[in-house]
Parts: C-alpha cells; structure tokens; sequence
C-alpha cells in the first residue's frame, strides 16, 4: 500500500498571503495525484487532478505541482473560504486509493 | 447536475449489519465507476470500495474485506454498500463519490454526496 504523508499538519497563514502544502508518497505514483478541499460539516470537494490540472471551477489562485513522490499545492491571495483540511490522496495503482492525512490551513 | 444523495446510515451495535444507498443523478450512472469513502470523527479521509460502471469489477480496502458488499443497480441509478459484521472502528460518515472518465482517473472523486453517518456502538 502506498502511504500518503502530508506536512505540516497544521499551516497558519494570513489572508492575502500564500500557502504552500506537501504532500509526499512512499512510492512514485507518477502524475496520479488529486488534492481534496474539506470545509467543517461537508464533503470533500476535488480541487486538483493529475498533480496539476484544476478541476472545473477552481480558481487558478490554486495550482499543484510535482511528480513521482513530491507535491505540492499551492494557494494564492489566500481568502476566507480556504480555510479548511485539505487532503492529497493517490490514484496511479489502486487498490488500495490512499489519502494522506490532512492539512489544516488556518487563519494566522 | 450531478447529485448523489446517501442513505441508510444509523446506529448499530457491534456484529450486526446495515445498507447504505447512494441515489445517482445527473450524469449516465452505468459509465462510471463508484466509490464509498468515509470519515472516522475529526480523521482522515478513507477509501472503502469501488465498483466498476457495469458492476462486474469490484475492489476493497484491506479494512472491510470479506465484511463489506459493494453493488449496484444501473436501472435504479443506485450505488450500494452491504456491511457485514460490523466494528466500532467503522464508526464514520460514509459519502459515496463518482469517478471521473477512464481507469485509473475513476480514482479521481469529481462529485461526492454529502454523507450518512453510520455508528456502530452498544
């Protein structure tokens, strides 16, 4: 199984500004990477796919990076709406389809 | 619009069983595959089972394997999920998720419902 681990856990950042989240896997899972916002008492909403492509009607104030291991999401001009969990998870040879544990982007 | 609307969640005690259901709309429901993911309280994201656009491939987290059924019914637009001897650890919301187009992006959940909370306690 392929473990999904993000950092930090918790990422404090005022709005306006820009926050960077990490997302690492334990194995190359190539460019089959999605990022998932979840606001408290909703459903995850996909965000990212691909490692880099937004899904349809994300702002491009979010954009992914990376391959093979590494990620990252990236958001800019940080707005009251962000602030929520947000989870990487790999598709690239399931099953098992794994999450990483979250991030929590928080309002500094 | 796409929409996926859960039910059958609720509390059951520990070894006993329960169905959910996910209502499909909005989208030709037997082209693609369909996913359970759930949420332990204040955890991660979890991938449960999945099931491909005709029914016939079906795929487990090592969690729930030989305890949990996953199905569907493509004349009823409608997603299933049998569990089976249930744990108190299967506490959590169960939300059903569309895949997108194509293996292995149906890993990718463009469209979730909003959840059914299942608890499983004495």
């Amino acid at each position: 199984e392929i473990v999904m681990t993000q950092s930090p856990a918790t990422l404090s950042v005022s709005p306006g500004e820009r926050a960077t989240l990490s997302c690492r896997a334990s194995q190359s899972v190539t460019s089959s990477l999605a990022w998932y916002q979840q606001k408290p008492g909703q459903a995850p909403r996909l965000l990212i796919y691909g490692a880099s492509t937004r899904a349809t009607g994300i702002p491009d104030r979010f954009s992914g990076s990376g391959s093979g291991t590494e990620f990252t999401l990236t958001i800019s001009r940080l707005q009251s709406g962000d602030f929520a969990v947000y989870y990487c998870q790999q598709y690239n040879n399931w099953p098992p389809i794994t999450f990483g544990q979250g991030t929590r982007l928080e309002i500094k | 619009e796409v929409q996926l609307v859960e039910s059958g969640g609720g509390l059951v005690q520990p070894g006993g069983s329960l169905r959910l259901s996910c209502a499909a709309s909005g989208f030709t429901f037997n082209k693609f595959y369909m996913s359970w993911v759930r949420q332990a309280p204040g955890k991660a994201l979890e991938w449960v089972s999945a099931t491909s656009g005709s029914g016939i491939s079906t795929y487990y987290g090592d969690a729930v394997k030989g305890r949990f059924t996953i199905s569907r019914d493509n004349s009823k637009n409608t997603l299933y999920l049998q569990m089976n001897s249930l744990r108190v650890e299967d506490t959590a919301i169960y939300y059903c998720a569309k895949g997108s187009p194509g293996v292995p992006a149906a890993g990718v959940f463009e469209s979730w419902g909003q959840g059914t909370l299942v608890t499983v306690s004495s």
